[in-house]
């Protein structure tokens, strides 16, 4: 099956430093994309997705790039607030293979340092 | 808040017992999701239902089961629990079949002791 993993597992930036979160999938099928954030005791919560059509995508402080060559996806975060501080999934799913379930990465702990 | 919904919050049990984990998706949404998050794990899925019919299956085991009813809540039944059943056991519904944007809820965590 198809395999999401990100690059680091944990991250700490300074408060108002921009954050770049990566992950790394293996399905070169995917053809959407989301990033969750999961603050500690809660369940995760949508961020911006990405269909595979597009190079990037920006919502508010954050922007999602997806790199289809190199089967890479990261998420940056600008100006990183305390509130920021969570683990952060990144999952794909394949539409065209009739898979109908997303498959999540194992998650980055991003910290912000005040 | 979401708008889905999971019961009990925490769920504490001896090995070899059996627990049901309840789910009420959001206002509107058909489909389902079951996900297992173990500590310091990403989120496993378990099974999709959508409008009451199973829609996928992941990585569920054999002694667990769920349904979603008429009304679109969703039961997960977890059976014959082992101590490494011990996770978040997360729900998510979505509007349509496809898992585009799932709506996650708080979790319910179980202990098996």
């Amino acid at each position: 099956g198809e395999s999401v993993g990100l690059h680091l597992p944990t991250l700490s930036v300074q408060e108002g430093d921009n954050s770049i979160i990566n992950c790394a999938y293996s399905n070169s099928a995917s053809d959407y994309f989301i990033w969750y954030k999961q603050e500690s005791g809660k369940g995760p919560q949508f961020i911006i997705d990405i269909r595979s059509n597009m190079d990037k995508r920006q919502g508010q402080r954050v922007t999602v790039l997806l790199n289809k060559t190199v089967k890479h996806l990261s998420l940056q975060i600008a100006a990183t607030q305390p509130g920021d501080s969570a683990v952060y999934f990144c999952a794909e799913i394949s539409h065209q293979t009739g898979a109908n379930n997303l498959f999540f990465g194992t998650g980055t702990r991003l910290t912000v340092i005040p | 808040d979401s708008g889905v919904t999971q019961t009990p919050k925490h769920l504490i049990t001896a090995t070899g017992q059996r627990v049901t984990l309840r789910c009420s998706p959001r206002s509107g949404d058909l489909s389902v999701y079951w996900y297992q998050q173990s500590l310091d794990q990403g989120l496993q899925f378990l099974i999709h239902y959508y409008n009451g019919e199973e829609r996928a299956k992941g990585n569920i085991l054999e002694r667990f089961s769920a349904q979603q009813f008429p009304d679109l809540h969703s039961e997960l039944n977890l059976s014959s629990l082992e101590l490494g059943d011990s996770a978040l056991y997360f729900c998510a519904s979505s509007v349509g079949p496809k898992p585009s944007e799932q709506f996650f809820g708080p979790g319910t965590r179980l202990t098996v002791l």
